[in-house]
């Protein structure tokens, strides 16, 4: 069966540090990979998506960025971290060409806290 | 017009209730529906999944789509304080491109 791992579950930065959060897919191959952010109160943002190794679309400009390093890893970062880049960070998975999964499954999250 | 509208409650019924949860939407190219629920500082966990339209029955759960409304509906039977949670329906058109209600806050009181 498919899973999928995201850490760390909590985060606490410093303004102006960098960030690396993972997530790793097994079970699968060649999946659809997404990072969202969840605000409190609000919906989710989706920040990135990719369809393969080094192929990283983005929705929102920002001082974050993503990398597919490998089929089933993606990370995000951030060289210098923002107040406004708090929030709930969810890495998830879909599988891509297979008729009747067109569906989403969603990493623990990671709380990140910049302060 | 944002692409998915739904009610964010809060919503708050009796252990035994029967809750109606419902999403609109204005993209008539959607054709797969989802709900979601996540439990505080958890990531979202897939309850129901419909292609196209109809309903779909799982347990204490039912899902309905109307697509001739743009209207989403999730039911849940018999309901139980561990339903408490918030309720997230999304939707795509393709696949690779999934489009979130903002979700709503149910809580069940024993």
């Amino acid at each position: 069966s498919q899973t999928i791992h995201q850490w760390p579950a909590t985060l606490v930065q410093p303004v102006g540090s960098p960030l690396s959060l993972e997530c790793t897919v097994e079970g699968t191959s060649n999946p659809n990979l997404y990072w969202y952010r969840q605000a409190a109160g609000r919906g989710l943002q989706l920040l990135f998506y990719s369809v393969g190794i080094g192929q990283i679309s983005s929705e929102v400009p920002q001082n974050l960025s993503a990398s597919r390093p490998q089929d089933r890893q993606f990370i995000l970062s951030s060289k210098k971290l923002l107040l406004s880049d708090s929030g709930f960070y969810l890495c998830a998975w879909s599988p891509r060409g297979l008729q009747g999964y067109e569906k989403l499954f969603f990493g623990s999250g990671t709380q990140l806290s910049v302060l | 017009q944002k692409e998915v509208e739904q009610d964010p409650g809060p919503l708050s019924v009796p252990e035994g209730a029967i809750v109606s949860l419902n999403c609109t939407y204005s993209n008539s190219a959607f054709q797969y529906f989802m709900w979601y629920r996540q439990y505080s500082r958890k990531g979202p966990e897939l309850l129901m999944y419909t292609y196209s339209s109809g309903n779909k029955e799982d347990g204490r759960f039912t899902a309905q789509v109307d697509k001739s409304s743009k209207y989403i509906s999730l039911f849940i039977r018999d309901s139980q304080p561990s339903d408490s949670a918030t309720y997230l329906c999304a939707m795509s058109a393709n696949g690779n491109q999934f489009y979130f209600g903002t979700g709503t806050s149910l809580t069940v009181i024993p």
